[in-house]
């Protein structure tokens, strides 16, 4: 949504192949997030970031890793210790700490999501 | 552990038809609400968002209630047009400030809408 890309848009991966999905934003938004989204289920987290060169695992962190070297970019890895990686991954910002608007404090923003299928 | 619900899953309705999709939590200590829509394939778009001290929230067509002592929050849906069919996912974030998890939402399963011409 608006300043937030994630790219690719599908992905095609083959069994033991680690993969990384990109996820870029340009609002300046201190937090990201990774989510997971499987048919018929809510999204659930997997890792997010508050603040750069930190990160925290989510519900879902075994077979992921991501970094967070740089405020705009929040890549996430599915490893091949991913038994079941095929699914929706969306990432999200928000911003953290007291903000202007309170609104905009809390409220968290996706990006378009990706595609992620094993062959 | 917060568990969000969202009922029904599905809804089907005639063009014009006002509508109301509903959403319930367990954990009545939460720091906000958020509705979300999702077209199909698509990101989420956020909504509304109500603070845990609001009673509603609106924008446009839209109107969102939260009565907390319940767990409940309602999004209410004016005049309905084929161009809102969209699944309407609502989360909830804990009231927590600091620590693992403060920023972390719960999220329902989503009510599927279909609005017929």
């Amino acid at each position: 949504d608006g300043g937030i890309t994630q790219s690719p848009k599908y992905l095609f991966r083959k069994e033991g192949q680690n993969v990384t999905l990109s996820c870029e934003q340009n609002l300046n938004h201190d937090a990201m997030y990774w989510y997971r989204q499987d048919p018929g289920q809510g999204l659930r987290l997997i890792y997010y970031s508050q603040i750069v060169n930190d990160f925290q695992k989510g519900d879902i962190a075994e077979g992921y890793s991501v970094s967070r070297e740089k405020k705009e970019s929040f890549p996430l890895t599915v490893t091949s210790a991913q038994k079941n990686p095929t699914a929706f991954y969306l990432c999200a910002i928000s911003i953290v700490g007291r903000a202007v608007a309170a609104r905009s404090y809390n409220e968290q923003f996706f990006g378009p999501g990706t595609r992620l299928t094993v062959l | 552990k917060q568990e969000v619900t969202q009922i029904p899953a599905a809804l089907s309705v005639p063009e014009g038809e006002n509508l109301v999709l509903n959403c319930s939590f367990t954990d009545s200590a939460i720091y906000n609400l958020q509705w979300f829509r999702q077209d199909p394939g698509k990101g989420l778009t956020s909504l509304l968002l109500i603070q845990s001290s609001q009673r509603e929230q609106t924008s446009g067509r839209l109107n969102a209630s939260l009565d907390k002592s319940s767990g409940r929050s309602t999004l209410y849906i004016a005049a309905s047009q084929p161009g809102d069919s969209a699944t309407y996912l609502c989360a909830v974030r804990p009231r927590r400030y600091s620590g693992a998890g403060s920023y972390q939402l719960t999220f329902g399963k989503g009510t599927k809408l279909s609005v017929i011409p």
